[in-house]
């Protein structure tokens, strides 16, 4: 069974540019996460979707970050501008169900430089 | 937002050896879920506890949810090198009618042959 795929695995850009992480969930599976991963705060929970709807986005860290699912199949992470502190690792996650009760399968991560 | 207390941060042991490392939390969650990391890859599942005082094992994995339900435990018997990794704890809670899904720091384990 394919896993969660994530693209790019590593994205190196210049502060202000525009940012776009991609995600494809396990098929079958009707929640998704997306996480951000630094030595200083660990992982925190940005935003996840229920059947493609937001449930949750009160850990986007603010309005240059952006998050879509426009179908079962795909999401997107958007920065715009992009900025040094916005240097991490992102992972997107899936389940079945809703909520967290389910185990969440995760996908490899997109290791992000902004430089 | 709240906060999951992992210790040890970080274990230097030698292979064979038995690996204990706990979450606790000021705060009561209902679901306790053990993770590991290795480097390059996202966390893999590695237990998933849904009641106070349930002990549940994965091969040489053993977890525990606490009865007071603010902590957990994760151990790991007869260490071997590919054990090496971060272990996180995660916690499933309801605040203000929304789920959350918190994660400790993480345990850095590291195994000497």
């Amino acid at each position: 069974d394919a896993g969660v795929i994530q693209s790019p695995r590593h994205e190196v850009t210049e502060m202000g540019q525009e940012v776009t992480l991609r995600c494809k969930p396990i098929s079958g599976h009707n929640s998704l996460f997306w996480y951000r991963q630094t030595m200083m705060r660990g992982l925190e929970l940005l935003i996840y979707f229920n059947n493609n709807v937001p449930i949750d986005d009160s850990g986007m860290p603010e309005d240059r970050f952006s998050a879509k699912m426009p179908n079962a199949s795909f999401s997107t992470l958007k920065i715009q501008p992009s900025e040094p502190r916005d240097s991490a690792v992102y992972f997107c996650a899936s389940s079945l169900g809703s909520g967290f009760n389910q185990p969440q399968h995760f996908g490899d991560g997109t290791r992000l430089s902004i430089l | 937002g709240q906060q999951l207390n992992q210790s040890p941060q970080s274990m230097f042991i030698q292979e064979g050896e038995d690996v204990s490392m706990n979450c606790t939390s000021s705060s009561i969650f209902n679901t306790w879920l053990w993770y590991k990391q290795d480097p390059g890859e996202g966390p893999v599942l590695l237990i998933a506890l849904y009641k106070a005082g349930e002990l549940t094992s994965n091969g040489r994995l053993t977890a525990q949810f606490g009865i007071t339900r603010k902590d957990s435990f994760l151990n790991i018997s007869a260490s071997i090198p590919s054990d090496v990794g971060i272990y996180f704890c995660a916690g499933q809670q309801t605040q203000g009618g929304s789920e959350k899904l918190v994660f400790g720091k993480g345990t850095k384990l590291t195994v000497n042959p």
